[in-house]
């Protein structure tokens, strides 16, 4: 069973405002992964990280940014959320040479 | 070009019988993995299977099997005896290059009802 966690779960903001997403793992996973969906759609890969220090941009541009100063932590902030970024971000972690993902519960979020 | 296919939006099956949901994937690589994801209406990721693309039987977990065709480029999930707690979106995906490598594509989901 996986332990990764996400907070908050749901987060309704204005415009404008800058946001931090939760991202932790107790599980010591290197490999840390951030993804956006649509509600309904395929998940899209916007920043992964392979230990401390790295970040990498995904698939997805996304104008948010990451920092991995914590094996166990990997935030995602949005400096000035706009309605285009609602969306759901899953946060995701895996071990070194493995291919299996865990993932959070999620963090839907809602620009108004 | 969409790596990963899955070409049903829609199921509707009823309770106890067995699934197939369908996946089609695009690769030059020898080497990649084929990975089924489970996602309740709560959001939450659930990894069900893995197949590896060297891999020479076809992945079984439990009530999930998965059929895994290289020739044609499929690897369908069955689940067999389905329960009302079945459905679910449910998500193909694959990785590439050797295994261990960091990322994964997804593919649009198949939603799952099971009725009673």
């Amino acid at each position: 069973e996986a332990d990764i966690y996400q907070t908050p779960r749901y987060l309704v903001i204005g415009t404008g405002k800058k946001i931090t997403l939760e991202c932790s793992q107790t599980m010591g996973h290197d490999k840390m992964y951030w993804y956006q969906q649509d509600p309904g759609m395929e998940l899209h890969l916007i920043h992964y990280s392979y230990g401390v220090n790295s970040t990498e941009k995904g698939d997805l541009s996304s104008e948010s940014t990451v920092s991995r100063i914590r094996t166990e932590h990997f935030p995602l902030t949005l400096e000035s959320a706009r309605p285009s970024h609602t969306s759901q971000y899953l946060c995701a972690s895996g071990k070194l040479g493995r291919d299996e993902q865990f993932f959070g519960p999620g963090t839907r979020l809602t620009v108004l | 070009a969409q790596k990963i296919t899955q070409t049903q939006p829609g199921m509707f099956v009823q309770e106890k019988e067995a699934v197939t949901l369908d996946c089609t994937y695009d690769t030059s690589d020898p080497s990649y993995g084929l990975f089924w994801y489970k996602q309740p209406s709560s959001g939450e990721m659930i990894f069900l299977i893995y197949q590896g693309s060297y891999d020479q039987q076809n992945a079984t977990e439990g009530r999930y099997s998965l059929n895994f065709q290289k020739a044609r480029k499929s690897a369908n999930l069955v689940i067999s005896a389905s329960q009302l707690g079945d459905s679910a979106m449910y998500f193909c995906a694959m990785r590439e290059g050797e295994r261990g490598a960091q990322k994964l594509v997804f593919g649009q989901g198949t939603r799952l009802t099971i009725n009673p």
